[in-house]
């Protein structure tokens, strides 16, 4: 059973324009989300995160939503540059911060000069 | 400051070998997580040591899989005798309780023929 879904394998946007990436999860102790980027041979590495008392959390260019009722979290990449241009997994946690993590497929996002 | 370091980067065995694979977290992490990423997957944990001493092992298939972390720094995950279905990026990453984020390496990609 997927815990984490990330309906969408890719998504393509063109520089400059808004990216939004969109994570479901049906865990209802789940109270802490986090995405990562994955450049290729590399590990992931921590992009943002937000808790369940929260429903929006921003850090320049990224900014997570939460909708709790709905099950679901989204990314916006806010303007697009072509080195956003990665995989990015959706991740979540029953503990209040970072341990057991459980991860989404993941959505590689291209974003086109 | 020094990343998690993980070696080899890559392994490719026949099905029945032995491999290990050692990673070294950031120092003064306590946590040290192993990850198993098949391609067009996200990681998915398989054991979780706070310390030396193992929190989490419910998904490591301990038939085959063993990790030790003795001394509580760094750690080795071996498998044995290895599957074609064992073929993935096993990733490292570390970090302290209450943080809120996980660091990980840059993973071994395991091939088995």
């Amino acid at each position: 059973d997927q815990q984490v879904k990330q309906n969408s394998p890719s998504l393509s946007v063109q520089e400059g324009r808004i990216s939004i990436l969109n994570c479901d999860y049906t865990n209802s102790m789940f109270d802490y989300f986090l995405w990562y980027k994955k450049y290729p041979a590399e590990g992931p590495t921590f992009l943002i995160s937000i808790s369940s008392i929260k429903d929006k959390n921003e850090d320049g260019r990224f900014t997570v939503f939460l909708n709790k009722s709905a099950k679901h979290l989204s990314l916006h990449i806010v303007p697009s540059q072509p080195g956003d241009s990665a995989v990015y997994f959706c991740a979540a946690s029953p503990q209040g911060g970072s341990e057991k993590l459980v991860f989404g497929k993941g959505t590689k996002l291209t974003v086109n000069p | 400051e020094a990343g998690v370091a993980q070696s080899p980067r890559y392994k490719i065995i026949e099905k029945r070998q032995s491999v290990a694979f050692w990673c070294n977290p950031i120092s003064g992490h306590a946590t040290l997580y192993w990850y198993q990423q098949i391609l067009g997957q996200g990681p998915k944990l398989l054991i979780q040591f706070q310390n030396n001493g193992v929190v989490d092992d419910s998904q490591l298939p301990k038939d085959r899989f063993s990790a030790e972390r003795l001394k509580g720094v760094d750690s080795t995950l071996k498998i044995q005798p290895a599957k074609l279905e064992d073929s993935a990026v096993y990733l490292c990453a570390s970090n302290n309780k209450g943080v809120d984020t996980q660091y990980f390496g840059p993973g071994t990609r395991l091939t088995v023929l």
